[in-house]
């Protein structure tokens, strides 16, 4: 069965810091890669997906960047934080062979002080 | 781009009660996707739902694509359904797709 990974699962990071969040999926290959976020309130947002190694789609310009370095790791990373990036990050991974249903990992909680 | 909007935004029951819970989409989608967020954020996944009606357990949802809409019903609800309740639509583009996330349905069951 497929498992998915997040971490660290809490952060607290000051403005102007680096960030590095890892997500990792085991069980499956080539699965499409998918980075959300949250912000106070409900609403989840996509940031980025992949479909394969190196290939990296941006869905909202801002202050991050992610990387594919392996079929089943994706990384979230800023130079810079901002206040703005606090939030609930995501990380989702989907397969062709499920109709790319998503399936969600258990998230990491970065607050920008 | 797409509007997915969810119905109603709060919810307050008292255990054993029914709810439905409704999302409305603002153009025809490849995919639907209802999920259950719990207190510690996780998003459990309910139904993988593009069309027609789905049940398991206590749980059932319809999607009716041509009208844009699907229905999510909890039944004799429990204290443990608390939390939100997220209807996601599905965009199929480049070998993937990217979900479009309603602003969810908070629901709190009382004991």
């Amino acid at each position: 069965s497929q498992t998915i990974h997040q971490w660290p699962a809490t952060l607290v990071q000051p403005v102007g810091s680096p960030l590095s969040l890892e997500c990792t999926v085991e069980g499956t290959s080539n699965p499409n890669l998918y980075w959300y976020r949250q912000a106070a309130g409900r609403g989840l947002q996509l940031l980025f997906y992949s479909v394969g190694i190196g290939q990296i789609s941006s869905e909202v310009p801002q202050n991050l960047s992610a990387s594919r370095p392996q079929d089943r790791q994706f990384i979230l990373s800023s130079k810079k934080l901002l206040l703005s990036d606090s939030g609930f990050y995501l990380c989702a991974w989907s397969i062709r062979d499920r109709g790319y249903e998503q399936y969600f990992g258990p998230g990491t909680r970065l607050t920008v002080t | 781009g797409i509007q997915v909007e969810q119905s109603p935004p709060d919810l307050i029951l008292q255990e054993g009660a029914n709810s439905t819970l409704r999302c409305n989409f603002s153009d025809s989608v490849n995919n639907l996707q209802w999920f259950h967020q719990n207190p510690w954020g996780q998003l459990i996944n309910l139904f993988y739902i593009p069309s027609g009606t789905k049940q398991n357990g206590r749980l059932s949802a319809t999607t009716v694509a041509t009208e844009r809409y699907s229905l999510l019903y909890i039944s004799s609800s429990q204290t443990t359904d608390s939390g939100v309740y997220f209807c996601a639509v599905g965009h199929y583009g480049g070998a993937t797709n990217k979900l479009i996330f309603g602003t969810g349905t908070l629901l709190a069951v009382q004991p």
